[in-house]
């Protein structure tokens, strides 16, 4: 079964700094997506960026970046110039593209973004 | 509408009444899913519809759960004799189709108390 881990429960980061979540997974497919869901207070899940496994160009979305690392089945978002909006939990997400499970989701447990003025 | 709506948006009941959450997808998404948040956690799977096809039920904890949608409209999700760990936000979404990306709703916080 596919999973999906997010080690790092709780981050925190000075406006207008980098800051990078971390996000593994775990599948033995080979043409698989990528995502990073942003979730705010208002619970509305919000997709930040998607990344196609078959692409090796990282997906890069104004401040929101990936370093997607195949082979090592690393999915990590970079955010530059963080902004006091970017606060949310941030959630990592996995789905085959193709076969029989390539409606559903897999989730990570998330990371809870602080930003400090 | 212009994306997926989910009611109530908080529901507070007490331990074993029963609860039906709603949500309407986006118009002309044949594919909808369920997802219960517990606190803490990530998203946990219960059941994914597709237009006229039998749906995935395989996520769904107890046979207290069952969900209903007709066609490429509404979907209920109900929750029988509900106890304290049903407490979630339940959250909707819906895609074009199968394989197709995801719209959420803004989900449901049901305490139960």
């Amino acid at each position: 079964a596919q999973t999906v881990t997010q080690s790092q429960p709780e981050m925190s980061v000075q406006e207008a700094e980098t800051v990078t979540l971390s996000c593994t997974y775990d599948t033995s497919e080979s043409d698989y997506y990528l995502f990073w869901y942003k979730q705010p207070p208002s619970r509305q899940m919000i997709l930040v960026i998607r990344q196609e496994a078959y692409k090796q160009q990282n997906a890069t979305e104004n401040r929101f970046s990936v370093n997607f690392q195949k082979a090592a089945k690393s999915f990590s978002l970079k955010i530059s110039d963080s902004q006091l909006g970017d606060a949310a939990m941030y959630f990592c997400a996995y789905r085959e593209n193709s076969g029989g499970s390539n409606y559903k989701l897999t989730f990570g447990k998330g990371t809870l973004l602080t930003v400090n003025p | 509408g212009a994306g997926v709506s989910q009611s109530p948006s908080n529901k507070v009941t007490e331990k074993g009444k029963d609860v039906e959450l709603r949500c309407d997808p986006i118009s002309g998404h044949t594919a909808l899913y369920w997802y219960r948040q517990r606190l803490g956690q990530g998203l946990e799977f219960l059941i994914y519809f597709q237009g006229n096809s039998a749906p995935d039920k395989s996520g769904l904890p107890s046979d207290r759960f069952s969900a209903e949608r007709t066609g490429e409209s509404v979907s209920t999700l109900t929750i029988q004799r509900t106890q304290q760990e049903d407490s979630a936000v339940y959250l909707c979404a819906s895609s074009f189709s199968r394989g197709g990306f995801w719209y959420f709703g803004p989900g449901t916080r049901l305490t139960v108390t």
